[in-house]
């Protein structure tokens, strides 16, 4: 399995701000998403952070809002822009390839955002 | 497109106390399932998988069997603890499917009282 440190665990954050979230993994693999759950609800794809290049957004999320790094194998960042309180989520870093189980996708323990 | 349907909860049961979530599923292929935990305040963890029909995933004492004629997985536990409360989503990963994305189901919210 693998070992996904975010940071931060949680934070508050007035509207307008920004927050960057840090996701780092104890291996190297080969995918990484981003993904969002609203406040009782399932979980949302964000989009897939590619190394070298640009993430792939899903449908509803724009780079300007979520801007996406992953500038190596093991890790990457999402920044949630111009903050909202309707951006008040779980952010979860989630990977999978390489050397875990084929298939197999593993999650982060998320970061719990609220914004004020 | 791909879609995961299971049972609305919250669902609340007695220690000891047999639990079924239901969870079916639609997809354009042959996907794998999964089912994830959330436990309080914590991020998800993978419980159990199985990846062709009949397979049956187990783990922690709950059970799944991957059923293609109901397009099902359902979930199993003969007798819950109170440490099992947390809340349950049913997944699928379509390997037919652009970067074989995880599809998730509403989640489940279980409570176990003593």
């Amino acid at each position: 399995s693998a070992v996904i440190s975010q940071k931060p665990s949680r934070d508050i954050c007035q509207r307008g701000t920004s927050l960057t979230i840090q996701c780092q993994v104890d291996s190297q693999v080969t995918m990484m998403f981003w993904y969002r759950q609203q406040p009782g609800q399932s979980l949302t794809l964000i989009a897939t952070a590619n190394q070298g290049s640009e993430a792939t957004y899903e449908s509803g999320f724009v780079i300007d809002k979520f801007p996406i790094s992953r500038p190596n194998l093991t890790f990457s960042t999402l920044t949630v822009s111009n903050m909202s309180p309707e951006d008040s989520s779980i952010y979860l870093c989630s990977v999978r390839g390489q050397g875990l189980a084929k298939n197999i996708q593993y999650f982060g323990a998320g970061t719990r955002l609220s914004v004020l | 497109g791909n879609s995961v349907t299971q049972m609305e909860g919250p669902v609340t049961l007695s220690e000891e106390a047999f639990l079924t979530i239901n969870c079916t599923y639609t997809a354009t292929g042959y996907p794998s399932l999964f089912w994830y935990v959330q436990y309080p305040g914590e991020g998800l963890q993978l419980l159990l998988k199985a990846t062709k029909a009949d397979d049956k995933g187990s783990n922690k004492g709950f059970e799944a069997t991957y059923r293609k004629e109901t397009t099902s997985f359902h979930l199993e536990k003969g007798s819950v603890q109170v440490s099992d409360s947390a809340v349950y989503f049913c997944a699928l990963s379509d390997v037919q499917a652009a970067g074989n994305k995880l599809t998730f189901g509403g989640g489940t919210r279980v409570l176990v009282k003593p």
